[in-house]
């Protein structure tokens, strides 16, 4: 079965303090995978995605993500967290059971807290 | 370009109302996609269209909702009778079919609120 798990529901980290979020996957062919940040009362924004290469992925704001095929995860990190980081964030990966269908499957969320 | 423009932005409405969510898609994307978020159930694929046409409506919850596409640059999603557990935050987003992208852009949601 194609699906994304997130497994932790919050991480809290000190400001300054480097953050990770953790993203496993499970989906047929070669993954195309994604993640996205939610600001309290705003639409999902993208902020990087792994399509093939490198498996370092550099995005917005600072984040990056790698990408580690033996262990199918996509963590999300950021070498130093900064309070404007706190948000919910969202990984996903594309749905191959069918081709050329645009369809992403979602996690669950994370919601990150960074503390002054 | 403005991105993916959703109305209202919030929505109340009274139990047996009829509610209209509106969506204009980026200009040049052929994917659209309704989602639904809430606490308990996180964020749900409602249905998604590809060049107009619905592709697959599994995830409407009840023969009360319908979402139609009569053109590239538009699409609604209809609650009629609304009840209040369709109280929800609706997001709309596109994207474009290169299979090197499948990027989705999402709008900024609407908050809809049903007594």
């Amino acid at each position: 079965a194609q699906s994304v798990a997130q497994p932790e529901d919050q991480v809290n980290v000190a400001e300054g303090n480097p953050l990770t979020v953790k993203c496993t996957y499970s989906v047929s062919g070669n993954p195309y995978l994604f993640w996205y940040v939610q600001y309290p009362n705003r639409g999902l924004q993208f902020l990087l995605k792994y399509i093939t290469g490198d498996n370092l992925v550099k995005g917005s704001y600072g984040f990056e993500a790698e990408f580690n095929k033996s262990q199918t995860s996509f963590h999300l990190k950021k070498p130093s967290a900064l309070v404007s980081d706190s948000a919910l964030y969202f990984c996903a990966v594309r749905d191959t059971r069918s081709s050329n269908t645009g369809k992403l499957i979602f996690g669950q969320g994370t919601t990150l807290q960074v503390k002054p | 370009d403005a991105g993916v423009i959703q109305s209202p932005r919030h929505e109340v409405t009274e139990m047996g109302q009829e509610v209209t969510l509106r969506c204009k898609p980026i200009s040049g994307h052929d994917y659209l996609f309704w989602y639904r978020q809430t606490m308990m159930r996180g964020l749900e694929l409602l249905i998604y269209f590809n060049n107009n046409v619905p592709i697959d409506d599994s995830g409407m919850p009840e023969d009360r909702f319908s979402a139609k596409m009569p053109n590239a640059s538009f699409s609604t999603l209809k609650i009629q009778p609304s009840e209040p557990r369709d109280s929800a935050v609706y997001f709309c987003a596109s994207s474009y079919s290169d299979r090197l992208t499948d990027t989705q852009y999402f709008g900024p949601g609407t908050r809809l609120t049903v007594l």
